[in-house]
């Protein structure tokens, strides 16, 4: 199995601009999760998707970030526009109902400048 | 209130000892998972092991065991006969029973050195 596939692995991108993380959760599994990783606020859950629907967006900044799961097999992050306090790795992490651990991907590192 | 807590930023250990890596947690649910997961300076989040809430042993894979102590609400991982490549960041994570709420909620973190 390949795992759960993130692209791009590195994002430089202008203050303003649109930003799109992408995610290939592993074959099979039902659950995504998108996370955040930063040295001040940790990880931090943002999106959770249970059969291609969202649960529960609670952790999503503000409206600049949206995510979609138009399928079992595809996940997007967009923000819009980005600013540098954006500046992050983003995770995506899949799972299954009888699994209890989460798979993450290698993460997009991305830096808004 | 912080969910998982990890009070330690930063442990140091000698090659070959055994290490243990503090979490605490704090849950109403009585269904809920625990999990570490070890991120290398490569990034990469890998995970190690999982105690069920339920569960009556102690959780072990290979040469980490997780020390759980319900009562207390604590899983603290314990690392035997540590090796140099041991040396990660560590998460401590919780995932609560809900009916279709499987995300996880990490702890802040132990960073693990590894001294030969």
């Amino acid at each position: 199995d390949a795992g759960v596939i993130q692209s791009p692995r590195h994002e430089v991108t202008e203050m303003g601009q649109e930003v799109t993380l992408r995610c290939k959760p592993i074959s099979g599994h039902n659950s995504l999760f998108w996370y955040r990783q930063t040295m001040m606020r940790g990880l931090e859950l943002l999106i959770y998707f249970n059969n291609n629907v969202p649960i529960d967006d609670s952790g999503m900044p503000e409206d600049r970030f949206s995510a979609k799961m138009p399928n079992a097999s595809f996940s997007t992050l967009k923000i819009q526009p980005s600013e540098p306090r954006d500046s992050a790795v983003y995770f995506c992490a899949s799972s299954r109902t009888g699994l209890a651990e989460a798979f993450f991907g290698q993460g997009t590192r991305l830096t808004v400048v | 209130a912080q969910k998982i807590t990890q009070t330690q930023p930063g442990m140091f250990v000698q090659e070959k000892e055994a290490v243990t890596l503090d979490c605490t947690y704090d849950t109403s649910d009585p269904s809920y998972g625990l999990f570490w997961y070890k991120q290398p300076s490569s990034g990469e989040m890998i995970f190690l092991i999982y105690q069920g809430s339920y569960d009556q042993q102690n959780a072990t894979e290979g040469r980490y065991s997780l020390n759980f102590q319900k009562a207390r609400k604590s899983a603290n991982l314990v690392i035997s006969a540590s090796q140099l490549g041991d040396s990660a960041m560590y998460f401590c994570a919780m995932r609560e029973g809900t009916t279709g709420r499987r995300a996880l909620t990490f702890g802040s973190g132990t960073r693990l050195q590894v001294q030969p």
